[in-house]
């Protein structure tokens, strides 16, 4: 069982948005502002998307955003392309005595 | 842009050690560390823990503590990760990644190694 919570699928259509919840507690997301944001195509590693709740990395597209509120962070995806269509993690923080934490993943459909 | 490379894959039988290392041809050590994570056959990421650039700083995954080692070789820029009394859970994919932002994320990941347990 994953120390983050993340629904096991989200789907949308090309060009609407979709958001993605992560929910911990105040010893992880909560606690801290180091959430992240993974995408994972098949056979492939995975890629940051967004780092410390609400960063991009130098080449992900502004269609992906991050935020928090209390112990759950969200990433919302718009203007979906098929190419958005992957698994998600999110990560987390979780002090000293576990570093880090992942969400047990998404399965974005792009209907 | 940082590259790590990993080992090849390796079959152990239950109850052996495996030992898989990353190396960052060409750059320093990561400042910001490493990490290890894995990654069993249809299932999502775990993280198995992490080692700082100086000191060999560790921190691990409770789940793993006292059966994985990590270690660098700041020389060489190599990091290795063993994990001991393997049993066919320890089955996947391990990657190692760093971060160039902080110390809990990873925008640079290495190919992974396949690790198999079986009898």
């Amino acid at each position: 069982q994953s120390a983050l919570t993340q629904p096991p699928s989200a789907s949308g259509s090309p060009g609407q948005s979709v958001t993605i919840s992560c929910t911990g507690s105040s010893s992880d997301v909560g606690g801290y502002n180091y959430v992240s944001w993974y995408q994972q195509h098949p056979g492939k590693a995975p890629r940051l998307i967004i780092y410390e709740v609400d960063k991009r990395p130098s080449g992900v597209p502004d269609r992906f955003s991050g935020s928090k509120s209390g112990n759950t962070a969200s990433l919302t995806v718009s203007g979906l392309q098929a190419g958005d269509e992957a698994e998600y993690y999110c990560s987390s923080h979780a002090g000293s005595s576990n570093f880090v934490v992942f969400g047990g993943g998404t399965k974005l459909a792009v209907l | 842009q940082v590259q790590l490379v990993q080992s090849g894959p390796e079959v152990k039988k239950p109850g052996a050690s495996v030992k898989v290392s990353c190396k960052a041809p060409g750059y320093a050590f990561p400042s910001y560390g490493l990490h290890w994570v894995r990654q069993a056959p249809g299932q999502g990421l775990e993280w198995v823990g992490w080692i700082s650039a100086v000191q060999d700083n560790t921190n691990y995954a409770q789940k793993f503590q006292g059966r994985v080692t990590m270690t660098t070789d700041t020389y060489t820029t190599t990091a290795h990760m063993e994990l001991r009394s393997l049993t066919s859970d320890d089955t996947a994919l391990y990657f190692c990644a760093t971060g160039s932002t902080d110390w809990y994320s990873a925008d640079y990941w290495g190919q992974g190694t396949l690790v198999t347990v079986s009898s």
